[in-house]
Formats: C-alpha cells, structure tokens, sequence
C-alpha cells in the first residue's frame, strides 16, 4: 500500500546551517506531495507542496523537489534560524484521496 | 480570521468513561477528516466528512469510536468506553471542496489531546 518513510529525529543544528530532511514515497501511480509543520503548541500547517514529477515547492526559504525516478521529496534549507523549530511532516494523499498519508515526524531544533 | 476550532483542547478521562469531541471547521468548508496521533508518531486518518456524509470510516480503530456531521459543519467524535490506549491527540481538518483531486489542503485544528487514565 502507499507509504511515507522520513528521516527519523530529533535532529538540531546551529543558526544558518544548512536543512536536509530525507522523505521517499511508495504509491500508486504519481500523487501529490507534501510537507507540513507542527510548530510548538500549534496545529499542523501546510509549509509547500508538489503536484507533479518534477515540480518543486517553496516557502519560507524552505524547497522540496518532486523526484519520480527515486521516489523522493526531500526538504531543504539554506539557512535556518531558531523560528525553525519545529515538527515536519512528509505527506501524500492516498489513492483514494480522501485522506492524507503522514509520515512519522522529525524533530528539528535550532542552536542560536 | 478564523480556522478550524476544537473542543476541548485536553481531556482526562477514567478508563471507561465516554468522550466526545467537538470540531468546528471553517465555514463553508465541505469536507471534514479526524485524524489520532500517538506520541512521536504522525497523524493517522480515522474518518472522512463530505458535508453531512461519512464518505469514509476505514481508519476508525473500533466500535467504540463513532463520529458525526449532522447538518455538515460542526463535527463530533465519540468514543465510548475509553482505553488507555486511546490516548492521543485528536486532530480534526478541514478543505474547501470535495477531496477528490488530492491537491486541496487540509486546515488543521490545534487538537484535542486525551489522556484516560
């Protein structure tokens, strides 16, 4: 069936460090593609999203590349600051679409 | 402006008890998802809404957990005879349209989190 894996955290880095967190994807045919945060005591947040092979989502300085040949979505950051903090979400929409697939989460913590 | 609002946000319950919690999504809003999510773990779906019809119940994890949408807006998730095993954080969303091209997002709620002791 259609499944998420992400890198597993926590994982904290210092102020302007460079953002990698790994997600592939096992589906049928060619969804769409999610990230979402969870910052402390808020609710769950769309931050970008892919629709197609190829496609790449932005916001907030973060980037994620929609790659079929290796069935991956990874989230990327230039620099990242300590409002970084935060849970993130790798996500697809089942086949069915009427609902959202999540990954496990990855605990990310900035050092100022 | 307003989102998607839950009630209560946390809950303490004796094994046993009933529960009910209470999603308000944004208005307008035609489809609504509840989704459980253990400790460390990601949300995991539990039922679907498309307006005042349960589309989808393949996610509730017994017959103990019931849900409803009586006049399509606000939603209320039951769970009868509380588990310990139960405890969670409850997330309820929220989309525009009909969920069917899979590219709608979903407005999360801040969760209702249940402990039964």
């Amino acid at each position: 069936g259609d499944s998420v894996t992400q890198m597993e955290g926590p994982v904290t880095l210092s102020e302007e460090a460079f953002l990698t967190i790994n997600c592939t994807y096992t589906a049928t045919g060619y969804p769409s593609l999610f990230w979402y945060v969870q910052y402390p005591g808020e609710g769950l947040q769309l931050l970008l999203k892919a629709t197609k092979a190829d496609d790449k989502g932005s916001n907030k300085g973060f980037e994620a590349t929609y790659r079929k040949e290796t069935t991956s979505f990874h989230l990327e950051k230039g620099s990242v600051q300590v409002s970084d903090s935060a849970v993130y979400f790798c996500a697809l929409p089942y086949s069915s679409a009427s609902k959202i697939i999540f990954g496990s989460g990855t605990r990310l913590s900035i050092r100022p | 402006g307003a989102g998607v609002s839950q009630s209560p946000r946390y809950k303490v319950a004796k094994r046993g008890q009933d529960v009910a919690l209470r999603c308000d999504p944004i208005s307008g809003h035609v489809s609504l998802f509840w989704y459980q999510q253990a400790l460390g773990q990601g949300p995991e779906f539990l039922t679907y809404f498309q307006n005042e019809a349960q589309l989808d119940k393949s996610g509730l994890p017994s017959d103990r957990f019931f849900a409803e949408r009586p006049e399509g807006s606000v939603s209320t998730l039951k769970i009868q005879r509380t588990q310990q095993e139960d405890s969670a954080v409850y997330l309820c969303a929220s989309s525009l349209a009909r969920y069917t091209s899979g590219i709608d997002e979903q407005f999360f709620g801040p969760g209702t989190r249940l402990t039964v002791l």
